[in-house]
């Protein structure tokens, strides 16, 4: 079936550093892929997305990039800060189109 | 505008009980979803609904049903809960099906 693995499940980095997480999918003809942050007892925030027809997409500190022969895509995250910290999902459109499929998370620690 | 809103927050059952999990949006979206999370396996879909009057299964929709009450509200009931239940809820909806989901807080369900 239709899958996402993420890597790594978790991440300690400190204050300052660049933070990596990458996703791979099993689907080619996924062609949406966005990537959620979820703080301490709260729903998943739309941090960034892209599409399969760019390589590329940055905002701010944020940037995801995209390899669509390899089938993997990659959250960046530069200059971190402690409130980056929270559990980062990465996620796929379903060849359907009608459901995303979720990596399993990444657990980001920021220390000061 | 309160985005998604979901009811209750925590719940507690016990087994074999019945109980319905509400969720509205305000922003005059098609598509809506629920999802549950649990512990290192990221989120997972049991239900959505593409449209006003149309529902599909998920991922894991053994256990639940869904009712679309009309374009604002998607509700899940649990006819008979059961401790494999105990998990976190969250609804989610889109303007497109294939476009970016926009998740409530969420419900904690805790069955005994």
């Amino acid at each position: 079936g239709e899958n996402v693995e993420q890597h790594p499940s978790t991440l300690s980095v400190q204050e300052g550093d660049s933070a990596v997480i990458k996703c791979t999918y099993s689907d080619s003809a996924s062609n949406y892929f966005p990537w959620y942050k979820q703080e301490l007892g709260k729903g998943p925030q739309l941090i960034i997305d892209i599409r399969s027809n760019v390589g590329e997409k940055k905002d701010q500190r944020i940037a995801v990039t995209l390899n669509k022969t390899a089938k993997h895509f990659s959250l960046h995250i530069t200059e971190t800060q402690p409130e980056d910290s929270a559990v980062y999902f990465c996620a796929a459109l379903n060849q359907a189109g009608t459901a995303l499929i979720f990596g399993k998370g990444t657990t980001l620690s920021v220390s000061s | 505008n309160a985005g998604v809103t979901q009811t209750p927050k925590f719940q507690v059952l016990k087994t074999g009980q019945s109980m319905t999990l509400q969720c509205a949006q305000d922003m005059n979206h098609n598509s809506m979803y629920w999802y549950r999370q649990d512990p290192g396996m990221g989120l997972r879909l049991i239900y959505y609904s593409a449209s006003e009057g149309t529902t599909d299964k998920g991922e894991v929709p053994n256990g639940y049903n869904v009712s679309r009450l009309n374009k604002r509200e998607f509700s899940l009931r649990l006819e008979s809960a059961a401790p494999s239940q105990t998990s976190v809820y969250f609804c989610a909806s889109s303007g497109v099906q294939a476009g970016t989901q926009y998740f409530g807080p969420g419900t904690r369900l805790l069955v005994l």
